[in-house]
């Protein structure tokens, strides 16, 4: 069974500053992993996604990710964020001969001008 | 295209009633699902269908039904709500086989079950 950790339940952090929001997750099968957004009230949308490839992925609104295997991370980076980006993030992983997309407990991002 | 729709946007039961949530799509998406969203829980799935006429059950499909008669409509239905029902309900939709595609959220249905 797959799983994803999102250990920082908040994270906040100052305009312009970087951050970056932690997701592990737990596969026995090889993964595609996304990271999503909801903004208040709203549903969620995506921000990117790593389904082969470079380790790399760079997704909208500046968001970039990294996909390391052997550490089972996958770790959502912005080097200088903006109040716009308060919202809750979600880690994802799906996989294998399922199509079940698991998601984590989510990370508050909370800006702070 | 309108996307994911969700109806209604608000609904109060009290124990022991039934109702369904609505969910549509003009996509043309083959994967569908719906999700609940509770506090410090993140979304869970409940259940999910590949196609018209095939379902399968997520992580918390205790309590819920559905069914996939159409490519748009993935109704979800609550037989007997109870309280611990209460909570903002998500149907999506995706491109591919859903492992690999990104999904399109609805805006939610937040249901209060008293």
């Amino acid at each position: 069974a797959q799983s994803v950790t999102q250990l920082d339940s908040q994270v906040p952090v100052f305009e312009e500053a970087p951050v970056e929001l932690r997701c592990n997750y737990s596969s026995s099968v090889s993964v595609y992993l996304f990271w999503y957004v909801q903004y208040p009230n709203q549903g969620l949308q995506l921000l990117l996604k790593y389904l082969s490839g470079s380790t790399l992925v760079k997704g909208i609104n500046g968001f970039e990710a990294e996909f390391n295997k052997s550490q089972t991370s996958f770790h959502l980076r912005k080097p200088s964020v903006h109040i716009s980006d308060t919202a809750e993030y979600f880690c994802a992983v799906s996989g294998g001969a399922t199509n079940k997309l698991i998601f984590g407990t989510g990370t508050l991002l909370a800006v702070q001008p | 295209n309108a996307g994911v729709t969700q109806t209604p946007k608000f609904q109060v039961l009290k124990t022991g009633q039934s109702m369904t949530l609505q969910c549509a799509q003009d996509m043309n998406h083959e994967y569908m699902s719906w999700y609940r969203q509770d506090p410090g829980m993140g979304l869970r799935l409940i259940h999910y269908s590949v196609g018209a006429g095939i379902t399968d059950q997520g992580e918390v499909p205790n309590g819920y039904n559905v069914s996939r008669s159409t490519t748009e409509d993935f109704p979800l239905r609550l037989l007997s709500a109870a309280p611990s029902q209460t909570s903002v309900y998500f149907c999506a939709s995706s491109t591919g086989t859903g492992s690999s595609g990104t999904q399109y959220f609805g805006p939610g249905t937040r249901l209060l079950v008293l």
